[in-house]
C-alpha cells in the first residue's frame, strides 16, 4: 500500500511552453501534498505544500504564477510549470500526507527537461 | 547557515565496514527526524525515523542529540547495495509537515 505515481515520468519540452506534472495517491486520501524540486547534486528543496480544495502555500523564492498548483481532490494534486526556461529543467518529486497513518509517501519523480 | 547541514561526502568505503554519517539542524524546536535513502535519479526512500532514545534496524541504527542538535546514522557491515546518497529530514513546526531535507551524503561501498 501507500503507493504515489506521478506522470509524466519524464518529459521534454521547448522554451515558453507550459508542463503539468500530476501526483496521485493510488490507494489512500492525502490533504496535503508537497512538491519539491532537486537540481543535480543538491537536495530535494519544497517549493510549495498543496492542500485539497484550498490555495496553494508556496515558499519563499518560489513564484505562484509561475509554479501552479491545483488540489482538486483527496487524491491529485498538479504541478503546472508556465512559460518553462532551461533554468526550470529539474527533477520534481510530490508527497503525499497519508490522513490515517501520517506520514509522507513519495512519487516516483518527474524529469523536466527544458530546452 | 542552512537549517539542515550534511557533509556532502563521497564516502568511499571498503564491503564490511562500519559508517556513521551526522547532520547537524538549527531549529531548536524541531520536532521529528528521518533518514532517507535516495538511489541515482529516483525518489528518497525512507529509511527509518530517529527518535531520542535511539532506535536500530537491523545493520542500522540512528541517534538524536538534542542539546548538540544533531542526528546520527550508524551502518554496519555495510553492503554493495548501501552505496546512495543518504539524506537526513527535519520537521521543525509541530502541526505543520513540512520536510527541510539536507543536502544528503553520497556513500559508495567498494568491494
Amino acid at each position: 500500500g501507500a503507493v504515489v505515481s506521478q506522470h509524466p515520468s519524464w518529459v521534454i519540452c521547448k522554451s515558453g511552453t507550459s508542463v503539468k506534472i500530476e501526483c496521485r495517491s493510488l490507494d489512500f486520501q492525502a490533504t496535503t501534498m508537497f512538491w519539491y524540486r532537486q537540481f543535480p547534486k543538491q537536495s530535494l528543496m519544497l517549493m510549495a505544500t498543496s492542500n485539497e480544495g484550498s490555495k496553494a502555500t508556496y515558499e519563499q523564492g518560489v513564484e505562484k504564477d509561475k509554479f501552479l498548483i491545483n488540489h482538486a481532490s483527496l487524491t491529485l494534486s498538479t504541478l503546472t510549470v508556465t512559460s518553462a526556461h532551461p533554468e526550470d529543467s529539474s527533477f520534481y518529486i510530490c508527497s503525499a500526507l497519508s490522513v490515517s497513518s501520517y506520514e509522507q509517501y513519495f512519487g516516483p519523480g518527474t524529469r523536466l527537461t527544458v530546452t | 547557515r542552512k537549517e539542515v547541514e550534511q557533509d556532502p561526502g563521497p564516502f568511499n568505503v571498503p564491503e564490511g565496514a562500519t559508517v556513521a554519517f551526522n547532520c547537524t539542524y538549527s531549529n531548536s524546536a524541531s520536532q521529528s527526524f528521518f533518514w532517507y535513502r535516495q538511489d541515482c535519479r529516483k525518489e528518497p526512500k525512507l529509511l527509518m525515523s530517529v527518535y531520542s532514545s535511539g532506535n536500530e534496524d537491523g545493520r542500522f541504527t540512528a541517534q538524536l542529540n538534542r542539546a548538540s542538535q544533531y542526528i546520527s546514522l550508524l551502518i554496519r557491515d555495510s553492503k554493495l547495495s548501501d552505496s546512495a546518497t543518504y539524506l537526513c529530514a527535519v520537521i521543525s513546526n509541530f502541526g505543520n509537515e513540512k520536510l527541510t531535507f539536507g543536502t544528503g551524503t553520497r556513500l559508495t561501498i567498494i568491494p
